[in-house]
């Protein structure tokens, strides 16, 4: 059963516009949520977390939107640029314990 | 520069070797884990540490086994009981239990041969 989940296992959007990944998640105890991002043959990096006592967190082009109520959290980049092209991951952990991923989705970029 | 390193980048191992997966941090941090990905799926946790000689299984541990005897160090050995060998192999370490964000090495590369 899969705890964390991204329905998109895809997403195609043009330079300058907003890109918005969608996550579900399953277990209400999670209590923190992150994004992650990846390219091929490397690592994840970290890009943009939020606890669950928060709805919003901003970084830079990267806004992270938690709703509780409907176990949904989203990414959205504005305004996107084709080096965002990337699998991101979107984890969950509760109360600091090992973190949960999803299937990923990956962004294309197109300029 | 602070970081962890995995090594080596690509492995190839024959049916029924056990091969092992090296994972080092300089980052002194306390846990470390190993997650597998395979291709259109997350990252499934293997195992992960805590705390030095201390491990726990993961969702996904048979077939596999780890150590933790330094702070800075968790190898992984893919036994020949793993069935399908075969993935990215990643290692990542957090700061401690109460710190979710983790931080990741490069991967390492299995191919079973």
């Amino acid at each position: 059963d899969q705890q964390v989940k991204q329905n998109s296992p895809s997403l195609s959007v043009q330079e300058g516009r907003i890109s918005i990944l969608n996550c579900d998640y399953t277990n209400s105890m999670f209590d923190y949520f992150l994004w992650y991002k990846k390219y091929p043959a490397e690592g994840p990096t970290f890009l943009i977390s939020i606890s669950s006592i928060k709805d919003k967190n901003e970084d830079g082009r990267f806004t992270v939107f938690l709703n509780k109520s409907a176990k949904h959290l989203s990414l959205h980049i504005v305004p996107s640029q084709p080096g965002d092209s990337a699998v991101y991951f979107c984890a969950a952990s509760e109360l600091g314990n090992k973190l949960v991923f999803g299937a990923g989705t990956i962004l294309r970029v197109k300029s | 520069d602070g970081g962890i390193t995995q090594s080596p980048k690509y492995l190839f191992r024959k049916e029924g070797q056990n091969v092992t997966l090296s994972c080092e941090q300089n980052l002194n941090h306390d846990a470390m884990y190993w997650y597998r990905q395979d291709p259109g799926q997350g990252l499934r946790l293997i195992y992960y540490s805590q705390i030095v000689n201390d491990f726990q299984k993961g969702d996904i541990a048979e077939g596999y086994s780890v150590s933790r005897e330094k702070k800075e160090s968790f190898p992984l050995t893919v036994t020949s009981a793993q069935k399908n060998p075969t993935a990215f192999y990643l290692c990542a370490s957090s700061l401690d239990r109460g710190r979710a964000e983790a931080f990741f090495g490069q991967g390492t590369r299995l191919t079973v041969v």
